[in-house]
Parts: C-alpha cells; sequence; structure tokens
C-alpha cells in the first residue's frame, strides 16, 4: 500500500514562528503536492513539485515556501505564521502520467 | 482553464436511500476523472475512477460513468449506509500533468 505520511496530526504556533511541516511517501513518486482545506473553500493547491528540487506555484503560494531536496521528502514551510494560516494542510503524491493522487492524513494547524 | 462543478450540499438521507451526487466537468482533450471520499479526520481517499469516456468506475457499491457528452461524472450508489457519511470531491486530471482539479467536495450524512 502506498502510503504518505505528515509528521504531525495536530500542531499549534504562535503568531509570527516559523512553521515546518513535513510530507514523507514511499512509493517512489515524481510529483509530491501541498493544500490547504478550509470549509466553503474546498482544496486550494499551494504548491507542488514534480521533482527533487522543482517546485511550481500553485493557487495560493503567499505566505509559504516548499522545499524538495529528496524524492520521498516535500515540506512545507510558513515563514511567519499568521492567524489566517491555521488550516487544515493536505499533503499527496502521485505518479506524472494519469493516476490518482495518494493522500496523507492531514495536519490541522492552528496559529494563535 | 480546467474546473470541476460539483452538486451543492450539504446532503441529508435515511439509510438505504439512492444516492446521487453531481460532477461536471470543463477540460480540454481527455482528462480522467476521480472521485475522492474524506472521512472526519481524515484526507482523502480515492473512491473510483475513470480514464476514458464511457468507462464506469466503481468500488464499495458506488458508481460513476465518464459521459464525455454531457461533461459528467456523476456519483451513485443504490442504498447508502450511515458508514457513508463523509466529504465526496470529484476531481479531474489531464494526462501527463502533475495537477489534479478538485471540485469544492459535497458532505454527506446518513442518517439511520
Amino acid at each position: 500500500d502506498v502510503k504518505v505520511t505528515q509528521s504531525s496530526r495536530y500542531l499549534v504556533k504562535r503568531t509570527g514562528e516559523k512553521v515546518f511541516l513535513e510530507c514523507v511517501q514511499d512509493m517512489d513518486h515524481e510529483n509530491m503536492f501541498w493544500y490547504r482545506q478550509d470549509p466553503g473553500l474546498g482544496l486550494r493547491l499551494i504548491y507542488f513539485s514534480y521533482d527533487v528540487k522543482m517546485k511550481e506555484k500553485g493557487d495560493i503560494p503567499e505566505g509559504y515556501s516548499v522545499s524538495r531536496e529528496k524524492k520521498e521528502r516535500f515540506s512545507l514551510i510558513l515563514e511567519s505564521a499568521s492567524t489566517n494560516q491555521t488550516s487544515m494542510y493536505l499533503c499527496a503524491s502521485g505518479r506524472t502520467v494519469n493516476t490518482e493522487a495518494f493522500f496523507g492524513q492531514g495536519t490541522r494547524l492552528t496559529v494563535v | 482553464g480546467n474546473s470541476v462543478t460539483q452538486m451543492e450540499g450539504p446532503v441529508t438521507l435515511s439509510e438505504e436511500a439512492f444516492l446521487t451526487i453531481n460532477c461536471t466537468y470543463t477540460a480540454t482533450g481527455y482528462p480522467s476523472l476521480f472521485w475522492y471520499v474524506q472521512y472526519p479526520g481524515e484526507g482523502l481517499q480515492l473512491l473510483l475512477k475513470a480514464t476514458k469516456a464511457d468507462d464506469k468506475g466503481s468500488n464499495k457499491g458506488f458508481e460513476a460513468t465518464y459521459r464525455k457528452e454531457t461533461t459528467s461524472f456523476h456519483l451513485e450508489k443504490g442504498s447508502v449506509q450511515v458508514s457513508d457519511s463523509a466529504v465526496y470531491f470529484c476531481a479531474l486530471r489531464k494526462n501527463n500533468a502533475g495537477k489534479s482539479t478538485f471540485g469544492d467536495g459535497t458532505t454527506l450524512t446518513v442518517k439511520p
């Protein structure tokens, strides 16, 4: 079974802190994604990566950065956390050709 | 660009009722189509998929048929159970494209 593991289920951080969300996949997928999910707004793509050290902005990249130093790991970084970044964050991975995405269990981040 | 429009929720049904959740899409070419399900507190998981016109995806009693002429991929189940209560997302993915396009999600509640 494909496994996508996010480092934390729940996280509480203070405004202004630098926050790292980690995601690891074990199926050698080329593509990895970070989404945020908010009530009434569905899933919104923050960043994605199609190869090591490669990244592309999604729909809402402002306030976020990412890092992909190894194929299996994709990190989302909140440079200076703000309360409007309180959300559920979902990591996903998948192959390039025509297949489904595999999701982690999600990290519920609260910024106070 | 690509887009997915899902039936707005929430949807509330009694156990053993028939379920339909509508999904239509806009995309050039021949995308693959997916339904994902998200149970409370979890990430998304693939429910079913179809990769070409007239394909029918099915899983756990759910079905959806890829209708190119109406650009639709409606989700159906003949008899829902309380355990089907979840959020359902319709999505598309173009061939060889990295990212998917998701609908806003439809919340289903099944009451005993």
